[in-house]
Order: structure tokens, then sequence, then C-alpha cells
């Protein structure tokens, strides 16, 4: 597609409920990053992929959340028995073969956990 | 470790006034210096960079300088647009990886006409 893709754009959900939130980066772009954006907060890391290495994980806040990155293309980030503290904007973005000067970001997805 | 530091919002001006918003950083290395915008219900973007000492970078109107010296990356804009009103974010990196690459805390710019 044009840009980095990020669904759903809105979720809420329940304490307790487990949510996927979708990226579909821009085609050919190698490196995959997800962010979270709370009220007020800047962007948080939360974890990296490169290619085919072992992603950077150090980012994820707790063992409730996981992501995946399939086919080296579309990733899932998956947070477990959600708390409403996780109740963000989750940032998807991409860039090509690992070029850190210049990242294409989705529009987000707004989760709220009630 | 290395980090920005960046003016805090909101920042609220007239159309036309002149725009400054202030971004330091700390940095062990010799970083590449970005501002992101975010207009509403949109992601981030890149707006402008400089890549080493004294670089100025621009678009849209916008510059900014890289100032090893006071350790700087100021935006500025001579006169603001209602259309400019979105978060502003600035930005290093120390090169590949996500680990090396920092964001400050973003400032909201509102432009009333």
């Amino acid at each position: 597609g044009a840009g980095v893709s990020q669904s759903p754009s809105n979720k809420v959900t329940e304490k307790g409920k487990d949510v996927e939130l979708r990226c579909d980066p821009i085609s050919g772009h190698t490196a995959l990053y997800w962010y979270r954006q709370s009220l007020g907060q800047g962007l948080e890391f939360l974890i990296y992929f490169q290619g085919n290495s072992a992603p950077d994980k150090s980012g994820l806040p707790s063992d409730r959340f996981s992501a995946e990155r399939t086919g080296g293309s579309v990733s899932t980030l998956t947070i477990q028995r959600t708390q409403q503290e996780d109740s963000a904007v989750y940032l998807c973005a991409s860039s090509p073969l690992g070029n850190d000067e210049k990242l294409f970001f989705g529009s987000g997805t707004q989760l709220s956990v009630l | 470790g290395d980090s920005v530091t960046q003016m805090e919002g909101p920042v609220t001006l007239s159309e036309e006034a002149f725009l400054t918003i202030n971004c330091t950083y700390t940095a062990t290395g010799y970083p590449s210096l970005f501002w992101y915008v975010q207009y509403p219900g949109e992601g981030l973007q890149l707006l402008l960079k400089a890549t080493k000492a004294d670089d100025k970078g621009s678009n849209k109107g916008f510059e900014a300088t890289y100032r090893k010296e006071t350790t700087s990356f100021h935006l500025e804009k001579g006169s603001v647009q209602v259309s400019d009103s979105a978060v502003y974010f600035c930005a290093l990196s120390e090169g590949p990886g996500a680990n090396n690459l920092f964001f400050g805390t973003g400032t909201r710019l509102t432009v009333i006409p």
C-alpha cells in the first residue's frame, strides 16, 4: 500500500480481555517498530523487528505484551489480560533497510481499556 | 544515556506569529537530529532532519539548525498558519536499531485565526 496501515483505528475492550493490534508496513521495508503514546507522554518504544534478526523486545513493559511479524511483513501486537493502564495510542512504523533516519508511521490504534 | 528534552506545551499562537519550539539533546556520539509532526488524526511524519553539526534542515517554512556547541535543535517558523496546528516531536538517532532512537515528549501547537 501507499503507507503504513494499522487496524483497528479504535479498540474498546474490558479489563482482563486480550487484544490484537495489526500493522501492515510499507512493502519492502525491512524494519518495523511498535511504539506506545500515552496521554501527555512521549513515544515509548516497545519492540523492533529488523529483517530476519531476532526482535529487540527490550521495550515491552510486561510479559502480557508480545508481538510477531509474519513473513517479514505484517506484524501483530498482542496484549493479554488488558489493564486500564494499557490505554494508549499504539503506533507502528516501518523504515527501509533499517534506516532509522526516516520512519514512516501509521495513524495508530487508540486502545481504551474500561 | 541519550535523551531528548523539548519545550513543554501546549503552545498557542495567532496566525502569522513567529514560532520557536526548543529542543536540546544528550548523546554519547554524533547523532542525527529530526523533527517529526503529527497532524490531528494522522501518524507521525518526518518534517525535517540534520545529520551533522551546523546543518540546517528545512521544510514547509520550518527550519532547525544542528548546534553542537549548545546541543540544541530548535524548530522555528517565521509565520505560522492554522494548518500548522499539530504535535511536534524532536528526535535523535545514533544509528541503526530502535535502541538508538529517542523521541522527545512532543509539543502541541495550536494556531488560531
